[in-house]
């Protein structure tokens, strides 16, 4: 079964300093989307970034990108010069193509709570 | 501002009630999807549907049903409501439905069941 882990509850980084949010996935379906969301105190799901799995290249958007290591299930995301208002809980989900009917739905993993420290 | 809306924002209800969440999505957009953030369940996928039919279904409640409507807005009605219900309930919306896009969610509709 399809399974999304992210090992770490909660982190701190210091501002303006790099962080790497750690993802993990399980699947046996080929083709797949990963992707980071983020979700403020305030309770909204934001989008942040995607990868395919038959992406080449790793994602990059803006301070964002994903480090995606397709031979050991991961993709992590990297914050690069964190920002008080990077402060949230983060999470990582995938999709799976079409699979017994079901396609696109986003299996998430229970988050990251990143901390950024002034 | 993604462009998916949600009412209301915040629902407060008794066991037993019934209720009903609404969703419009991004213009354009054909695939509606309803997924449930409890404290003890995380983030979970409830049902999927595609230019007003069901496309698939997740760990939703038979309690629960929802529907897609000609002008592609959708209804989530949530029915003998429990304590367990409370949770905050997303609407997101994608173009096709492909597991390649990204979905976009709406601001959420917190319930409380008292």
């Amino acid at each position: 079964a399809q399974k999304i882990t992210q090992t770490q509850p909660g982190m701190f980084v210091q501002e303006k300093e790099a962080v790497t949010l750690d993802c993990t996935y399980d699947t046996s379906d080929p083709s797949y989307g990963l992707f980071w969301y983020k979700q403020p105190s305030s309770g909204e799901m934001i989008f942040l970034i995607y990868q395919g799995s038959y992406d080449q290249q790793n994602a990059t958007e803006g301070r964002y990108s994903l480090n995606f290591q397709k031979a050991r299930k991961s993709a992590n995301l990297v914050i690069s010069a964190s920002q008080l208002g990077d402060s949230a809980m983060y999470f990582c989900a995938m999709s799976r193509s079409n699979y017994g009917g079901s396609q696109g739905n986003l299996i998430f993993g229970k988050g990251t709570k990143l901390s950024v420290k002034p | 501002d993604s462009g998916v809306t949600q009412t209301p924002k915040h629902l407060i209800t008794a066991t037993g009630q019934r209720v009903t969440l609404r969703c419009s999505p991004r213009s354009g957009d054909l695939s509606v999807y309803w997924y449930q953030q409890s404290l003890d369940q995380g983030l979970q996928f409830l049902i999927q549907y595609y230019n007003g039919e069901e496309r698939a279904k997740g760990n939703i409640l038979e309690r629960f049903s929802a529907q897609q409507f000609p002008d592609l807005h959708s209804e989530l009605n949530l029915s003998s409501l429990e304590l367990g219900d409370s949770a905050l309930y997303f609407c997101a919306s994608s173009g096709s439905g492909s597991y390649q896009e990204t979905q976009y969610f709406g601001p959420g509709t917190r319930l409380l069941v008292l």
